[in-house]
């Protein structure tokens, strides 16, 4: 258990369809992330929330909208998404400090199909 | 074009013996590495990392090395053992992204045979 938990853990949907993906951190940390693994490539950063702001937006078409109500929670809202948007998605958080560099503690991730 | 590289997508070793993962990296702005293992199932979990100011990191069986110069970074882990079998990532992240921007390898997946 890492601390992070995302709901659900598989989910598939048709290219219509409007879902959410789910994440909430139990660490107390005050940054959170999206990030999309597809087959045979390294992890992509989409979001980046700190203290509930966007900083970082990786050129993620608009079909993912993020929401991040508070610290604790970070949404991934899924509309019209196409069959090459099935993926892993994976959740994370950590916490800003002054000094060193922050680790980054993820969830189990939500195994996504598109059909 | 991929800023961290790992090139080798399996690696198998004897249980006992010593695993070396291996990762490349092109940015020479990055200045702070780290591992993540994962299991199945399972998100990404931190392993180890290293600063650039230092060339060794060590924490139990595993040892992270760094060299700036070849701009190569190595994983060993000894002894080896059969939980150790998991997909390894190496990451990497600059002074002015902060810890926001983490890059990834694809990973290696480590067998560790009984």
């Amino acid at each position: 258990e890492t601390g992070v938990t995302q709901t659900p853990r598989h989910l598939v949907m048709g290219m219509t369809n409007k879902k959410s993906l789910k994440c909430e951190q139990h660490l107390g940390h005050n940054a959170m992330y999206w990030y999309k693994q597809s087959a045979k490539k390294p992890l992509e950063l989409m979001f980046v929330y700190n203290f509930k702001e966007q900083t970082e937006n990786n050129s993620v078409p608009s079909r993912f909208s993020p929401e991040c109500p508070n610290s604790s929670h970070l949404f991934l809202h899924l509309h019209t998404l196409q069959p090459e948007d099935s993926a892993l998605y994976l959740c994370a958080s950590s916490q800003e400090q002054t000094q060193g560099r922050n680790i980054q503690y993820f969830g189990a991730g939500t195994r996504l199909s598109v059909l | 074009d991929q800023q961290v590289k790992q090139n080798s997508p399996s690696l198998s070793v004897q249980e006992g013996r010593i695993s070396i993962l291996n990762c490349d990296y092109t940015n020479s702005m990055f200045d702070y590495f780290l591992w993540y293992k994962k299991y199945p199932a399972e998100g990404p979990t931190f392993l180890i990392s290293i600063s650039s100011i230092k060339d060794k990191n060590e924490d139990g069986r595993f040892t992270v090395f760094l060299n700036k110069s070849a701009k190569h970074l190595s994983l060993h882990i000894v002894p080896s053992q059969p939980g150790d079998s998991a997909v390894y990532f190496c990451a990497a992240t600059s002074p002015g992204a902060g810890s926001y921007q983490l890059t990834f390898g694809k990973g290696t997946k480590l067998s560790v045979i009984p």
